[in-house]
């Protein structure tokens, strides 16, 4: 059965700090891989994803993720923290049965960001 | 992208009562889901809705609880019935739309119905 595992359930930065949030999965077939942004009352918007090719991503409001698959990661970073990036992050990956458009979520990640 | 409007925002129902949910995208969309929330945690898929047909639940939830509809390809309905408070949570709807050049769907979602359940 596929998993997702982020660890860290909370993190706390500075303001213009390095953000670094964890992601582990497990598929077992090639995974295709998201990480997904919620602002308080808001639905999810999808920063970023890695599906076939280079294996460092970019997305929206300056994160990237790189994929390794050795390590089964996809690490989600942004060299410098904004206040406006508090916010949940939720790390998901494409299920393997059922359909390719069924996504498994991790536990997510809330993010503080302070002065 | 696919512009998602669910209504209600957010509703406060009396235990034993249910709540329909409506999905409503502006555009013609491939497939529909439907999420829970439960307070603190992560999103748990609770079906597929099928246009013109029943929809196709995941382990754990059934369609006495949760029926859906799908009348066509920008509307979808969820109800919570016979609600009591375990049921609180936030229900989003999601949708693929098929990218160009791209073998997989991306999914959008909704802003969500935030219920609470007296």
């Amino acid at each position: 059965a596929q998993s997702v595992t982020q660890l860290g359930s909370h993190v706390s930065v500075s303001e213009g700090a390095l953000v670094l949030l964890r992601c582990n999965y497990s598929s077992s077939v090639p995974p295709y891989l998201f990480w997904y942004v919620q602002y308080p009352n808001q639905g999810l918007q999808l920063l970023l994803k890695y599906t076939t090719g280079a294996t460092l991503v970019k997305g929206i409001n300056g994160f990237e993720a790189e994929f390794k698959k050795s390590e089964t990661s996809f690490h989600l970073t942004k060299p410098s923290a904004h206040m406006s990036d508090a916010a949940e992050y939720f790390c998901a990956v494409r299920s393997d049965s059922g359909g390719y458009n069924k996504l498994i979520f991790g536990a997510g990640t809330r993010l503080a960001v302070h002065p | 992208s696919a512009v998602i409007s669910q209504k209600p925002s957010r509703d406060i129902c009396q235990r034993g009562t249910s709540l329909t949910i409506q999905c409503q995208v502006d555009s013609q969309v491939t497939m529909m889901f439907w999420y829970r929330q439960q307070p603190g945690q992560s999103l748990t898929l609770i079906a597929t809705a099928n246009q013109g047909s029943e929809a196709t639940y995941e382990s754990g939830f059934v369609i006495d609880k949760f029926p859906i509809s799908r009348p066509n390809l920008t509307f979808s309905t969820l109800t919570v019935s016979n609600m009591s408070p375990e049921d609180s949570s936030i229900y989003l709807c999601s949708v693929t739309r098929t990218g160009e050049g791209s073998s997989y769907n991306e999914q959008f979602f909704g802003p969500g119905t935030r219920l609470t359940v007296l």
